[in-house]
């Protein structure tokens, strides 16, 4: 059974600062890697794929790593805003349609 | 395009009592996904379908809960008689065909409280 971990439960930085997510699985043999974005009461967005050939995806102020020996991942948002205060979660695709999500990491940015 | 509707949005009901939640998926997407996401956990996929036909269920507590598709468009998940354990929040997801890499639009759940 698929394991996914993500660590620490909640981050707090100031405005500006780099943000380092991290998500680690117990079975590398994975389909792909999404990480999503939750906001408070909302449903879960999408912000990026990584295929298990690849080994990064970036989109904007975000990028993905992806080092499935390892069994991890990390999510790095570069100069974080308020606006990027949410909940982040790590979802490996076990199969080729079902995901196994983490519980997410909360970040705070403070202004 | 509209997003992924689900109603209501919060329900509150004693233990032992029924519920049902509805969806209504993006128009044209033919799966559907239910999830149930404990506070503090990420969701856990109760049952997938493409169009009105089941695709995966084994995560569903068939004894209470029961989910259909008529129709192959919006659909509803019961839970009867319900468990303080069932208090979450209850997600919808549509996707345009199955495959990991289709992208899920969610909807904004519908949060249980079992009391």
């Amino acid at each position: 059974k698929q394991e996914v971990t993500q660590i620490p439960a909640a981050l707090s930085v100031p405005e500006g600062e780099n943000l380092v997510l991290n998500c680690s699985f117990t079975d590398s043999a994975i389909y792909n890697l999404q990480w999503f974005r939750q906001d408070p009461g909302k449903g879960l967005t999408s912000l990026l794929l990584i295929q298990s050939s690849q080994r990064e995806q970036t989109s904007g102020r975000l990028n993905a790593s992806l080092d499935k020996s390892s069994g991890r991942s990390t999510l790095y948002i570069a100069a974080s805003q308020p606006g990027d205060s949410a909940t982040y979660l790590c979802a490996v695709a076990v199969n080729d349609y079902k995901l196994s999500f983490g519980a997410g990491t909360t970040v705070t940015v403070r202004a | 395009e509209a997003g992924v509707a689900q109603s209501p949005r919060y329900k509150i009901i004693e233990k032992r009592q029924s519920v049902a939640f509805w969806c209504n998926p993006i128009s044209g997407h033919a799966t559907l996904y239910w999830y149930q996401q404990i506070l503090g956990q990420g969701p856990k996929l109760l049952i997938q379908f493409q169009n009105n036909g089941v695709v995966d269920d084994s995560q569903l507590p068939k004894d209470r809960f029961s989910a259909e598709r008529l129709k192959g468009v919006d659909s509803t998940l019961k839970i009867q008689p319900a468990k303080l354990e069932d208090s979450a929040v209850y997600l919808c997801a549509s996707s345009g065909r199955v495959g990991a890499e289709t992208p899920l639009h969610f909807g904004n759940g519908t949060r249980l409280t079992v009391t």
